[in-house]
């Protein structure tokens, strides 16, 4: 089984509609991680946390929320999406030692119309 | 001037050649650097990490770091039409107490042709 998952792998939604992407974790990692990648941008940090009480916004925030529910689960919302949030999510996590490498899920894949 | 330079590409490749993928920075606190491998429709996944300069070999994989010029370097040896991907070169500077910051390059792609 996959260390990092997310759910839906795919979603199509329309402008204002609100929607959750969902991330699990099965690596112990205390610290997890959204990302955004759209082409000729790279990844872009949204939100990370650092364990259950710790929430941060990262580069691009503006538009997004974000919950920890426990230290294996980060939910990803867009409370009202909008077509230029179209874009591949990934989550990623890191059990901050060291050089912090990140582990990364499979990716959702929005299409917000 | 971005923090991590990367060449998009695409690079095209015959089968069996010799590979150079290549970022610059200029945040000359990063410490750990690290290649990232991503599979068409795929997260990024951990290829090699490096710390400070130096380099490192696994397989037909070499990880080099040149701090001293900010630039560093991934080299594939005989490469495979399975390296097909695009390279993702990511680093961070000293781990301390709260850090947490990966500054990834925008990615190469590469395709190799057999």
């Amino acid at each position: 089984d996959a260390d990092v998952t997310q759910t839906p792998r795919n979603r199509i939604t329309k402008t204002g509609k609100r929607i959750m992407l969902e991330c699990s974790q099965t690596k112990g990692h205390d610290r997890m991680y959204w990302y955004r990648q759209d082409p000729g941008l790279g990844l872009r940090l949204i939100y990370y946390s650092f364990d259950v009480k710790d929430i941060n916004k990262g580069e691009i925030s503006d538009g997004y929320s974000v919950s920890r529910q426990a230290q294996a689960k980060f939910s990803l919302s867009l409370e009202s999406a909008i077509p230029n949030q179209t874009a591949l999510y990934f989550c990623a996590t890191s059990d901050g030692q060291g050089e912090e490498t990140q582990y990364f899920g499979p990716g959702t894949r929005l299409l917000v119309l | 001037q971005k923090e991590v330079e990367q060449d998009p590409g695409p690079l095209s490749v015959p089968e069996g050649a010799i590979v150079s993928l290549n970022c610059t920075y200029s945040n000359s606190a990063f410490q750990y650097f690290m290649w990232y491998r991503q599979y068409s429709r795929k997260g990024p996944e951990l290829l090699m990490y490096t710390y400070s300069s130096g380099n490192k070999e696994d397989g037909r994989f070499t990880a080099q770091v040149d701090k001293s010029s900010k630039y560093i370097s991934l080299f594939i040896r005989d490469s495979q039409p399975s390296d097909s991907a695009t390279y993702l070169c990511a680093m961070s500077p000293y781990s301390g107490a709260g850090s947490y910051q990966l500054t990834f390059g925008k990615g190469t792609k590469l395709s190799v042709i057999p």
